[in-house]
Formats: C-alpha cells, sequence, structure tokens
C-alpha cells in the first residue's frame, strides 16, 4: 500500500493563480480531511470528508474548495491564492469518522508570491 | 469550542533526563486525546491515544479531567526522541479533530 499520497510537493504561486492539491489513499478509509501547517499555529484543519459525496468545513476553510466523488481522492483547490495561503497542507485519513488513528501523507509545501 | 493549548514551543533537555510535554484542552464534554509526533524528513504519525492506555517508545500521557490535561511524559529521554510533538483532540459528536499549535523537543547527548 502506498498509504496517503499527495502532489505535488512543492509549489509556486502568483498571488490570484488557482491550483489543486491532489491527495489520494489506497486504504479504503471513509474520512479524509485537509490541514495546513504553520509555524506556531499548530496544524488547523481546513476542510474534512466522512465519505463519498460528503464534506464540511474545518477551522480555516475560506479561500479553499473540495470534493470527494470517490472514496480515494480529496482534492484541495485554492480559488485565487493569496499571499497568507503560504504554507505546508497535509492531507490525512482514518478508517471512519471519529477517534481512529489518522494517517498523513507527505505533506505539500506552497508558496504564494 | 474546543482548544488545545501547548504552552511550550521548545522543550530541551539532556540524554537520560525526564521529558514532560504539556498540553491542556477546553471542552466540558468527554473528549478523545492524542498524541502525534514528527520527526525529521518523516509524516506526522500518531504516538498514543489516552482511551488505549499504552506506553509507546516509552512514552505515557494520562488524562487528568479535573485539570483538564493530557501530559506526555517519559521518565529518560533518548536522542531519538528528538522531533515535533502535537497533542490533539477529538470530540465524539463531531468528525473534528484539533491539534495544539505543537512542542518541539530537543535531547541533546
Amino acid at each position: 500500500n502506498a498509504g496517503v499520497t499527495q502532489t505535488p510537493k512543492f509549489q509556486v504561486l502568483k498571488t490570484g493563480q488557482s491550483m489543486t492539491l491532489q491527495c489520494a489513499q489506497d486504504m479504503n478509509h471513509e474520512y479524509m480531511s485537509w490541514y495546513r501547517q504553520d509555524p506556531g499555529m499548530g496544524l488547523r484543519l481546513i476542510h474534512y470528508s466522512v465519505g463519498a459525496g460528503i464534506t464540511d468545513q474545518g477551522e480555516v476553510p475560506n479561500g479553499y474548495n473540495v470534493s470527494r466523488s470517490t472514496t480515494e481522492d480529496f482534492p484541495l483547490r485554492l480559488l485565487s491564492a493569496a499571499p497568507s495561503q503560504t504554507s505546508v497542507y497535509f492531507c490525512a485519513s482514518s478508517l471512519t469518522r471519529g477517534t481512529y488513528e489518522q494517517y498523513f501523507g507527505p505533506g505539500t509545501r506552497l508558496t504564494v508570491t | 469550542a474546543q482548544r488545545v493549548t501547548q504552552p511550550e514551543k521548545l522543550l530541551s533537555v539532556f540524554k537520560g533526563a525526564p521529558v514532560e510535554l504539556k498540553c491542556n484542552y477546553s471542552y466540558s464534554g468527554s473528549p478523545e486525546l492524542f498524541w502525534y509526533v514528527q520527526y525529521s524528513r518523516q509524516r506526522l504519525q500518531l504516538l498514543l491515544r489516552h482511551i488505549s492506555r499504552e506506553s509507546i517508545k516509552g512514552f505515557t500521557a494520562d488524562l487528568n479531567k479535573g485539570e483538564t490535561s493530557f501530559h506526555l511524559k517519559k521518565p529518560f529521554a533518548q536522542e531519538e526522541d528528538s522531533a515535533m510533538y502535537y497533542c490533539a483532540l477529538s470530540r465524539v459528536d463531531t468528525d473534528k479533530l484539533i491539534f495544539g499549535t505543537g512542542t518541539r523537543l530537543q535531547v541533546f547527548p
């Protein structure tokens, strides 16, 4: 199993550009989530999904969209990139909702200039 | 809303010294608490969870509901324990896992 994979590993965007961060898992996990990691602020939940076709907002959803058309994939879309979105983005998945262990991807380092 | 507080950004100790990474939470219900660890150049991974009441790599953590704390402890630190440690809280009635700001543990030889 590859576990949780994320692409790209690094990305530089100009302000106003849009892009999609890809996340996939091959463990048949129901639950998937996106976090951003910023110095001094820890990990903050952006969006999450408890199954295909179901998504919901986390702590910091503004400026981001998600969709979950399949169990395996959970892409994160930046609609119009801003410097404040410079961060490291982590995707995670777990067997189901609740208190199960979350498995994290390797992260995407995004810089917005 | 629930909140997780890790008051120390950096904790530095020498090898063999005891370690305690502090975690306090605010939530009036019954929380599920976790410690996650991120070693250099590795993925964030689960270290332990309070419902398991287990010891992993010599680390233990006890949930103290009276003090709303879930401190991570190890009696004798090792250099390989150097990493970023995150405390996290999940409520049984939501699907959100909320993380603290993290504590970097440095263990010197």
